[in-house]
């Protein structure tokens, strides 16, 4: 069974600009988190879908946003981007909500805002 | 609100040697334990998890953890680690009641094998 799986794996952007990134589950998983990874804060939690629907929300700016579809593949955008952006961004998925037991990570796509 | 700490920000050890990696949690409400291992450049990788019964739990690549719920404690043990072992290591809760689907993360513990 194929893995989670992420794109791009890396991307460069400026200031300002804005950045989607792409999030496949395991197949049969329909639940998918996304966390952010920085020296400095650690791993946090950003959101989390399910049946194309937010279900929880990290404590982050509106500039982040994301959505799933129907096939459960889900993208998060960030707009205007800032330096501080600069990060791992990890998703990872799950049969359901509240089954972290069952849940596994893709390898990040990793974001430099100069 | 979940909290973790992970007492050792790095680890430094000799091949072959034990190591163990501390993990404390906090939390007004029954838990899941995780250990996560991220190799240089990767996404995380599920060691182990404790959802219930035994208190030692066995994961991939050697390693084991016991929980304690009086210390509220998670620690993370190998009797004899390899150079391959190198790798930032993270705790992590997360409620085992449900609605709260996010994990909770340690700041990690930085393991560096040396031969």
């Amino acid at each position: 069974k194929a893995g989670v799986t992420q794109t791009p794996r890396y991307l460069i952007k400026t200031r300002g600009q804005q950045v989607t990134l792409s999030c496949s589950p395991i197949s049969g998983h329909r639940s998918v988190s996304w966390y952010q990874q920085t020296p400095g804060q650690g791993l946090q939690f950003l959101f989390e879908y399910f049946s194309e629907t937010q279900r929880n929300k990290g404590n982050f700016p509106g500039r982040f946003s994301g959505r799933q579809f129907s096939n459960s593949r889900s993208e998060m955008n960030v707009s205007t981007l800032e330096l501080g952006d600069s990060a791992l961004y990890l998703c990872a998925s799950s049969l359901t909500p509240g089954h972290e037991e069952t849940q596994y990570f893709g390898p990040g796509t990793r974001l430099l805002v100069l | 609100a979940q909290s973790v700490t992970q007492l050792d920000s790095q680890v430094p050890v000799f091949e072959e040697a034990p190591v163990e990696l501390r993990c404390n949690y906090s939390s007004s409400v029954s838990v899941y334990l995780f250990w996560y291992v991220q190799y240089p450049n990767q996404g995380l990788q599920l060691l182990l998890k404790y959802l219930s019964g035994s208190t030692l739990v066995k994961g991939i690549n050697g390693f084991e953890a016991e929980f304690n719920k009086s210390q509220t404690s998670f620690h993370l043990r190998k009797p004899s680690v390899h150079i391959s072992d190198t790798a930032e290591y993270f705790c992590a809760v997360s409620g085992s009641q449900g609605g709260s689907e996010k994990l909770v993360f340690g700041k990690g513990t930085k393991l560096t094998v040396n031969p």
